[in-house]
């Protein structure tokens, strides 16, 4: 089973239109931590955002935010008033930290286009 | 301070050859891991290592080969390379069980394999 699921494969929106990307994780841990990441047309990983299993506090940067709910195990990412830039695809992930180090599980992506 | 890097950039293969993809970090992380990134696949974990002379399988270990001798190089061997190793991999770091584990990841290889 997947325990990363980015259900939305492939979005586009027009310039100035918000969007949201969604994430649903599966963990039976108390502690994990998810995480998002946007590969930009150049393939490299670009790090967004962090997030602890016990802070459910919303975060916003900038054009960006994220609404961590456990009681629906998401942890959605809003993009307001898109920018040809913020084409992409954008990554979820989960890491579960073990005795053997901290496994992190990425969902298939999901790519974004603003079209101009 | 070069964070993680990656060699070579592309590379072409033919069946039955092998190859090494050669890692490098300059951050002192203990853990680090390679990954191949597929169409719709997301990134899959080939295999992981969370110190010097430590290595464990990931999701997709097999025709794969790691060791780790020191904590800076983590390269990744490909015995005898198939079609269906034709991928984009990269390799990422990041500080063994820290509260902020985030990890950082090379600028990948593109590997063909004919």
């Amino acid at each position: 089973a997947q325990k990363v699921t980015q259900a939305q494969t492939e979005i586009s929106v027009v310039e100035k239109e918000d969007v949201t990307l969604d994430c649903v994780y599966e963990t039976r841990d108390t502690t994990y931590y998810l995480f998002w990441y946007k590969q930009p047309p150049s393939g490299e990983l670009v790090f967004l955002i962090r997030r602890n299993s016990f802070d459910e506090q919303n975060e916003i940067s900038g054009r960006y935010s994220w609404n961590f709910q456990k009681s629906t195990s998401s942890f959605n990412f809003t993009i307001t008033a898109s920018q040809v830039v913020d084409s992409a695809v954008y990554f979820c992930a989960l890491s579960e930290p073990s005795n053997t180090g901290n496994q992190f599980y990425f969902g298939t992506g999901t790519s974004l286009t603003v079209i101009p | 301070n070069a964070g993680v890097t990656q060699t070579p950039k592309f590379q072409v293969l033919k069946t039955g050859q092998s190859m090494t993809l050669q890692c490098a970090q300059d951050m002192n992380h203990e853990y680090m891991s390679w990954y191949r990134q597929d169409p719709g696949m997301g990134l899959r974990l080939i295999h992981y290592s969370v110190g010097a002379g430590i290595t464990d399988q990931g999701e997709v270990p097999n025709g794969y080969n790691v060791s780790r001798s020191t904590t800076e190089d983590f390269p990744l061997r490909l015995l005898s390379a198939a079609p269906s190793q034709t991928s984009v991999y990269f390799c990422a770091s990041s500080f063994f069980q820290s509260s902020y584990n985030e990890q950082f990841f090379g600028p990948g290889t593109r590997l063909t394999v004919l």
